[in-house]
């Protein structure tokens, strides 16, 4: 059973940090691109970043590019996300997400982990 | 970037109706184009995979269509599980966008 199970959210100041971790089981995670998905309260979804199988090839929204730092340990079946010069809009559930074999659409995902940014 | 367009934005159904969701594309995508089906309080769970192919697990009422820039998720007999909020999603280029979702209430 694939399960995706999200950490490290919580409460920071505008300009603080956070890294999150997605911990990957139940499939072969080094031969699956992997992404974040965010929502903000009531909102709708919006993609984050994704990152190759290997880590070589990495894609960011506008919104968090320069800001926000994908990566993955392939040996730990891990997924990560540093988020550095946070902002109140980056307020959100953040979710992992596995990617398809078919293009970068999203087969399983994470319960979630809620980021909030406020002083 | 490509603008995922979803239309309604909400509707209302009774037990057994057929119900249509509708994304339109700014530009062609293909066939590159995903749903996605939201319940209050959960994650998102995929549907329909490259426009027409069911996910395996997902009931059979279940169906997509279309290519290029017009698509269509259809419930051929809606059940009271389905409620939630519905999202297109297109996986033709960077940045991958979503429509802005579509929220189904069960009358």
């Amino acid at each position: 059973e694939v399960q995706l199970v999200e950490s490290g959210g919580g409460l920071v100041q505008p300009g603080g940090s956070l890294r999150l971790s997605c911990a990957a089981s139940g499939f072969t995670f080094s031969s699956y691109a992997m992404s974040w998905v965010r929502q903000a309260p009531g909102k709708g979804l919006e993609w984050v970043s994704s990152i190759n199988f290997s880590g070589g090839d990495t894609y960011y929204a506008d919104s968090v590019k320069g800001r926000f730092t994908i990566s993955r340990d392939n040996s730990k079946n891990t997924l990560y996300l540093q988020m550095n010069s946070l902002r109140a809009e980056d307020t959100a559930i953040y979710y992992c997400a596995k990617d398809s074999d078919t293009a970068w659409q999203k087969d399983y995902w994470g319960q979630g982990t809620l980021v909030t940014v406020s002083s | 970037d490509i603008q995922m367009t979803q239309s309604p934005s909400s509707v209302s159904a009774s037990v057994g109706d057929r119900v249509t969701i509708t994304c339109r594309a700014s530009q062609g995508i293909s066939s590159w184009l995903a749903w996605y089906q939201q319940k209050p309080g959960k994650a998102p769970k995929l549907l329909i995979y490259t426009a027409s192919n069911l996910q395996s697990g997902v009931p059979s009422r279940f169906s997509g269509s279309g290519s290029g820039t017009d698509f269509t998720l259809t419930i051929s007999s809606l059940q009271p599980e389905d409620f939630g909020t519905y999202y297109c999603q297109q996986a033709k280029s960077f940045p991958v966008t979503f429509g802005q979702g579509t929220r189904l209430e069960i009358k």
